[in-house]
């Protein structure tokens, strides 16, 4: 069963400063990690995707990864109101080379951005 | 805009009702995806079709029915739903190996369903 955890807050955070949300991920299998946007009552928007150990940066964003921890996390740095909403980690742990297998997802973390 | 447009927005029906959820997609990718929505869990995935061909059934109820004419259409046939259906309903697209080995999802803005 693939399982992909993440604190549902809410992470209350002053505007300016840096937001942390966390993920952590069960299959050891995952190859591909996603950070996912999602305004109330709309769709998810794609924000950052990173597929090796490190950090990637996308402007303000910060994406985290440690596969030996099976730990994902994405940084907001200056944040502002604009960026309140619910994050959501993804995860692709493929089983058909090759093929679409899908993601799964997180809860989500619901961000307050305090101006 | 996305790229994958849903209709409709918003559908009510009754538990007698048959309708239809229909997804298009812009982007000419090969995959497309039914994702549920529903309050206080995470998103679901339904099911999977990758060059028209179901990949994946996740243990999907029969109320549901799939159904992919080709790789830019997706629709959900509903019928003889029960109100703990209500949800949002997601379709989703990508392109399968592209990217550094990721299969990044690009969602539409979701149908929500409310069964009564």
């Amino acid at each position: 069963q693939k399982e992909v955890e993440q604190n549902s807050g809410p992470l209350s955070v002053p505007e300016g400063a840096i937001a942390s949300l966390n993920c952590t991920y069960s299959d050891r299998g995952s190859q591909s990690f996603f950070w996912y946007r999602q305004y109330s009552g709309k769709s998810p928007e794609l924000i950052m995707s990173i597929y090796s150990n490190g950090d990637k940066e996308d402007g303000r964003f910060t994406a985290q990864l440690n596969k030996a921890s099976q730990y994902v996390s994405l940084l907001i740095r200056d944040s502002q109101p604009s960026d309140s909403a619910t994050y959501l980690c993804a995860v692709n742990t493929p089983y058909s080379g090759g093929g679409a297998d899908g993601l799964t997802f997180g809860k989500g973390t619901h961000l307050i951005i305090q101006p | 805009e996305t790229g994958v447009t849903q209709t409709p927005r918003h559908l009510v029906m009754g538990m007698t009702n048959k309708k239809s959820l229909k997804c298009e997609q812009h982007l000419g990718h090969n995959a497309m995806y039914w994702y549920k929505q529903s309050a206080k869990k995470p998103l679901e995935l339904m099911f999977v079709y990758n060059f028209k061909e179901q990949t994946e059934n996740n243990s999907v109820p029969s109320r549901f029915s799939p159904e992919c004419p080709n790789s830019s259409h997706l629709f959900l046939h509903l019928h003889t739903l029960q109100p703990e259906d209500s949800a949002l309903y997601l379709c989703a697209s990508s392109q399968p190996g592209t990217g550094d080995g990721g299969n990044t999802i690009y969602f539409g803005e979701g149908s929500w369903l409310t069964v009564v």
